[in-house]
């Protein structure tokens, strides 16, 4: 696709259910980040995919938070067993190749609601 | 731990005028920076990334600037327009991660 794609765009759940926020990296791209952004806060770093390496799970909050990615490409960020302070917007983000001098390009988020 | 600050946290500017925003970081071990835009209820839009070799780079209206030996960057945006209206990040870069300030939420009023 032209950019990052993100669904849904809004999830609104019940306490206590688990939810899954889907990544669609931009054609090529080998690197995946996932970001969360909470109202009035900055954007608060999850999760690292590069290629086939292990990925960097030091931002994830609890481990009641996981993600995968299949193939090197889409991504699934789960959350169990939500709590209402996980309510934020899900921000997934790609990056051409291992380089560190390129752009990150953002999808539009998953907005998600626990009530 | 890089810290990553932005000011002012808001700013509201008649239409026109040029402005400046700031973002400032505590470790100077940088590779990149990188500028983005953020509308209300939507993702960021890449808007400029300076090298750490690089002292700045322009795009149309917009013109960043990096000092990174003291921690500093600029956004200037010259006649500013309504459509300017957003919050403006600053994120920077010292390998994969990416680190980023709360933003400076711009109001440009015709």
């Amino acid at each position: 696709g032209a950019g990052v794609s993100q669904s849904p765009s809004n999830k609104v759940t019940e306490k206590g259910k688990d939810v899954e926020l889907r990544c669609d990296p931009i054609s090529g791209h080998t690197a995946l980040y996932w970001y969360r952004q909470s109202l009035g806060q900055g954007l608060e770093f999850l999760i690292y995919f590069q290629g086939n390496s292990a990925p960097d799970k030091s931002g994830l909050p609890s481990d009641r938070f996981s993600a995968e990615r299949t193939g090197g490409s889409v991504s699934t960020l789960t959350i169990q067993r939500t709590q209402q302070e996980d309510s934020a917007v899900y921000l997934c983000a790609s990056r051409p190749g291992t380089g560190v001098n390129t752009e990150a390009f953002f999808g539009q988020g998953t907005r998600l609601t626990v009530v | 731990k890089q810290e990553v600050t932005q000011i002012p946290a808001a700013l509201s500017v008649p239409e026109g005028e040029n402005l400046v925003l700031n973002c400032s970081f505590t470790d100077s071990a940088i590779y990149n920076l990188q500028w983005f835009r953020q509308d209300p209820g939507k993702g960021l839009t890449s808007l400029l990334l300076i090298q750490s070799s690089q002292r700045e780079q322009t795009s149309g209206r917009l013109n960043a600037s990096l000092d990174k030996s003291s921690g500093r960057s600029t956004l200037y945006i010259a006649a500013s327009q309504p459509g300017d209206s957003a919050t403006y990040l600053c994120a920077v870069s010292a390998g994969y991660a990416l680190n980023f300030g709360k933003g400076t939420s711009l109001l440009v009023t015709p």
